[in-house]
Order: C-alpha cells, then structure tokens, then sequence
C-alpha cells in the first residue's frame, strides 16, 4: 500500500464523540488526501492537503476537519460524530499536482458510529 | 463538473474468457482517466492510467483499457479471466476545473468463476 499506513484500522464509536484518524506517509509526498467509501457512491473526497498546514475543502467535507503538522501525517477529525459518518475512510498521496498524477491509497479505516 | 458512470453493478465471467468493464466519462476538455481494482478489505491499487497518446493503454497484471473519443468510454479488458481478478474496480477522472479532485464512479465488482 505504498508506504502509507492508517490508524485505527476499525473503530467503533458513540454519536456525538469526537474521533481523530490518522494517516501517515513514508514516501514524502507532498500532496494528501481524505476519502470516504460508501456503497453505491465509490469514493467522494473529504479534504485534501498540498503542504504542511495547507489544505482545502472537498466532495463531501461538512462535519470534518483536517490538519498537517507534519508532511508525513495527516489527521481527519469528525469533532462530533453521526450515524451517517459511518463508512470507510481512505487516505491517499500523490507527489505531483496536475491532472495526470496517480494518487495511491492507504489500507482504508472502517469506523462504525453507533 | 466533470464524472465518471461505471453502467454495471456486477460482471460475471468465466475463468480463461475476455472480461471487459465498463466506464464512459462525461468532461471538458481533455479527460485524464484511471482505473483502480480493490481487494477484500484492501485500499485502492492503481492499474492504469490514460493521459495523452496512444488510445490502448497498458496496466499491470494483464489488463489494458481502451479510450474511446467518440463514445466517451474507458473500458477496462483482459484477454483472460484469472479467478483471483474478482474484485471492485473502480474508474475514476481528474477534475482539472475542481482542484483536480478524482472522481470515482460507483465500482463494479467482476467476479471470475472457475
């Protein structure tokens, strides 16, 4: 999985709690990203990171927040979690900008928001 | 915005038989198409990608996909079906006018049958 690890691999939680999942990076690329997996839809972007402390708003991005300290982690925080944030999140990199660039993705975080 | 649609839910082939996969995309401009497989409880591995040049793109494990100006279509192939090809495989296209944001279509999960 190139280099990229998630943790917590499965989680399950309350509504209302607050849950911070991280993904971190060995390849030193610049460019993160945040997914969510839910049937029916494929993947849908949440935020995505162009550089420490940079970051931007995706797809689907209401009820999430991001932050980049350092290059090789990026944190995705639900600061209050619901029902419907239950899915699959994947993290991903890519070195590059632009179009043609291949973002490669992490093992994936099952969270479960009961 | 620009999109991906994957028609099918699910393909079945038989083992040693062609299987295609179908994608059409809807953009402006030039398209910058994906394609991705995703084992069992696995992140997204990229296969193959299509920029610019010749219209029968080359992936690993076999598989090849074809662009397809006038019909709008990225069709993922493989001249024959291993078992362990049943997987979801997801095409996806770079949003160049959004942030480059990936676009993923549903999925389609190809099942091999020996």
């Amino acid at each position: 999985d190139a280099g990229i690890t998630q943790s917590p691999r499965h989680k399950v939680t309350e509504t209302g709690t607050p849950v911070t999942l991280r993904c971190h990076q060995t390849e030193n690329h610049r460019y993160m990203y945040w997914y969510r997996q839910d049937p029916g839809h494929g993947l849908r972007l949440i935020h995505y990171s162009y550089g420490v402390k940079d970051t931007d708003k995706g797809e689907v991005s209401d009820g999430y927040s991001v932050s980049r300290s350092k290059t090789e982690d990026f944190l995705l925080t639900l600061e209050s979690a619901t029902s419907s944030q239950t899915s699959v999140y994947f993290c991903a990199i890519s070195d590059l900008s632009g179009g043609t660039d291949t973002q490669y993705f992490g093992p994936g975080t099952r969270l479960t928001v009961l | 915005a620009q999109s991906v649609a994957q028609p099918e839910d699910q393909v079945n082939v038989a083992e040693g038989n062609p299987l295609t996969v179908k994608c059409t995309y809807s953009v402006s401009g030039n398209p910058y198409l994906f394609w991705y497989v995703q084992y069992p409880n696995r992140g997204l591995q990229f296969l193959l990608k299509y920029i610019t040049g010749d219209n029968l793109v080359k992936g690993s494990y076999g598989f090849e996909a074809e662009f397809n100006k006038s019909q709008t279509s990225f069709h993922l192939k493989k001249p024959s079906a291993l078992v362990s090809d049943s997987a979801l495989y997801f095409c996806a296209v770079r949003d160049i006018y959004n942030n480059n944001d990936m676009r993923f279509g549903a999925g389609t999960r190809l099942t091999v049958k020996p």
